[in-house]
């Protein structure tokens, strides 16, 4: 079965700082890989997605993402992070084959100090 | 604008009391799926529709929980004899077509609270 971790589960960080959030996925073949964010009181919104090509893929606000398939990893970063920033972050992955259900981590709640 | 409306978007009931939800996708999907989210974790996946079938059930959904699509477009979730357990956001969420099955990209609606006392 398809499972993902997310090993950091609280951030605390000053404005400015870099980020890179954990997350890592067990599952043997070919899939797709998503970060999702989640500001206070809102939906989930899609940050970023990896299909297929160049591992490191960019996403919406300055947020990057890359994908080692050798670790079965997908850790998103971030050069410079903002209080804006503040949200919950979730990794997800679903398999190629199937219905395109995704699988979540538990999510890393971030929060910028200003 | 998340492509798909839900309601009630809070829910406060007591316990054993029947709720249900519906899902309105903005336009026409196939495709259309139900997640269960609680505090601190991340949504985990509840049922799939193509078009009005049902295809697939995960075992979180007990058989106090009914999913339909009877016409392929809007759903409805319905949860009978409601505990304090079942308190959680639900959400629903429709792909966004990039280009073949694999391509796919779900998208999810601003969910509905339960809370139930």
């Amino acid at each position: 079965a398809q499972s993902v971790s997310q090993h950091n589960h609280h951030v605390i960080l000053s404005e400015a700082a870099s980020l890179e959030l954990g997350c890592n996925y067990s599952y043997g073949g070919t899939v797709n890989l998503f970060w999702y964010v989640q500001y206070p009181g809102q939906h989930l919104q899609l940050l970023l997605k990896y299909f297929s090509g160049d591992p490191l893929v960019k996403g919406i606000k300055g947020f990057e993402a890359e994908f080692i398939k050798s670790k079965f990893s997908f850790n998103l970063r971030k050069p410079s992070v903002q209080w804006s920033d503040t949200a919950e972050y979730f990794c997800a992955v679903n398999a190629i084959s199937g219905y395109n259900k995704l699988i979540f981590g538990a999510g890393t709640r971030l929060a910028v100090h200003p | 604008d998340t492509g798909v409306s839900q309601n009630p978007r809070h829910k406060i009931t007591k316990r054993g009391q029947n709720v249900t939800f519906r899902c309105d996708p903005i336009s026409e999907h196939n495709r259309l799926y139900w997640y269960r989210q609680t505090l601190g974790q991340g949504p985990e996946f509840l049922t799939y529709f193509q078009n009005e079938a049902q295809l697939e059930k995960s075992r979180l959904l007990s058989d106090r929980f009914s999913a339909e699509r009877p016409k392929g477009s809007f759903s409805t979730l319905e949860i009978q004899r409601t505990e304090q357990g079942d308190s959680a956001m639900y959400l629903c969420a429709i792909p966004h077509a990039t280009g073949g099955l694999s391509g796919n990209t779900i998208y999810f609606g601003e969910g509905s609270w339960l809370t139930v006392v």
